[in-house]
C-alpha cells in the first residue's frame, strides 16, 4: 500500500465548477498535511496546509483534513482553465527527525473553458 | 529575489560518466533537500542536510553523494550514472518549517 494515494485522473471539470480532489495517507501518526501544484514542466508550489480537523479555506481554496479517516481533500470553487495542472497531496508523518515530505503520485485537473 | 536556483536545467548523459547538478539558495535557509520525480511515483527524497556539513540519507539514496559545504549550495553528485536514474531532479530548500518549501525549477536528466 502506497503511503499517500491519490487518483491520477484526469478529472475533467468544465469551467466555474466545483473541483474536489482527494488523498488518503497510511501513517495514522502523520502531523501535517499539504496541497501543491505543479504545471507541467514546472516546479511544484505550495497552495495550502492543514493540521488539525476540519476545514481551511483560502480564498477560491478549501482543504478538509479528517485524521480518522486518514483523508484529506482539496476543492477548488470557480474552477478557472488556469487551475489546470497536477495536485500533489503531501504529508508529514510521524517525526523522522528528517522533516521530509510523502508525496502522492498527483491528481492532473483539467478544467474545460 | 528569494530563490532556488539548479544547474544545469537538462542534461543528456551516458552510463557511468560522472556529473553533478548543483543547488544554491539565497534564503540562508539551513534546511536543504533533494527530491527525484518519476511518473506514477510522486516525488521522493533522495538526501536532505539540516545544516552545514550534515547530510543524511532519504527514501531513495542508491547511486548518489551530495556534500554541503557552505550553507547556500547542495550539489547532487552521480559518480556512475546508470539509465535508471534518468528523472526529473528537484532541489528544495527550507527554514525548518515544512510549509515555506521553497523548489526550484527542476533539472531533466537522461543517461543514456
Amino acid at each position: 500500500q502506497k503511503e499517500v494515494e491519490q487518483n491520477s485522473g484526469p478529472l475533467s471539470v468544465p469551467e466555474g465548477a466545483i473541483a474536489s480532489l482527494n488523498c488518503t495517507y497510511s501513517d495514522r501518526g502523520s502531523q501535517s498535511f499539504f496541497w501543491y501544484r505543479q504545471y507541467s514542466g514546472k516546479s511544484p508550489e505550495l497552495i495550502m496546509f492543514i493540521y488539525s480537523n476540519g476545514d481551511k479555506e483560502d480564498g477560491r481554496f478549501t482543504a478538509q483534513l479528517n485524521k480518522a479517516s486518514q483523508y484529506v481533500s482539496l476543492l477548488i470553487r470557480d474552477s478557472q482553465p488556469s487551475d489546470s495542472a497536477t495536485y500533489l497531496c503531501a504529508v508529514n508523518p510521524r517525526d523522522t527527525g528528517r522533516r521530509a515530505l510523502t508525496f502522492g503520485s498527483g491528481t492532473r485537473l483539467q478544467v474545460q473553458p | 529575489e528569494a530563490q532556488v536556483t539548479q544547474n544545469p536545467r537538462y542534461l543528456i548523459t551516458v552510463t557511468g560518466k560522472k556529473l553533478t547538478v548543483t543547488c544554491s539558495q539565497n534564503m540562508n535557509h539551513e534546511y536543504m533537500s533533494w527530491y527525484r520525480q518519476d511518473p506514477g511515483l510522486g516525488l521522493r527524497q533522495i538526501y536532505y542536510s539540516m545544516n552545514v556539513e550534515v547530510t543524511d540519507k532519504g527514501d531513495v539514496p542508491e547511486g548518489y553523494k551530495v556534500s554541503r559545504k557552505e550553507k547556500r549550495n547542495f550539489p547532487l553528485i552521480l559518480e556512475s550514472p546508470s539509465p535508471n536514474q534518468t528523472s526529473l531532479y528537484f532541489c528544495a530548500s527550507s527554514t525548518g518549517h515544512l510549509y515555506e518549501q521553497y523548489f526550484g525549477p527542476g533539472t531533466r536528466l537522461t543517461v543514456t
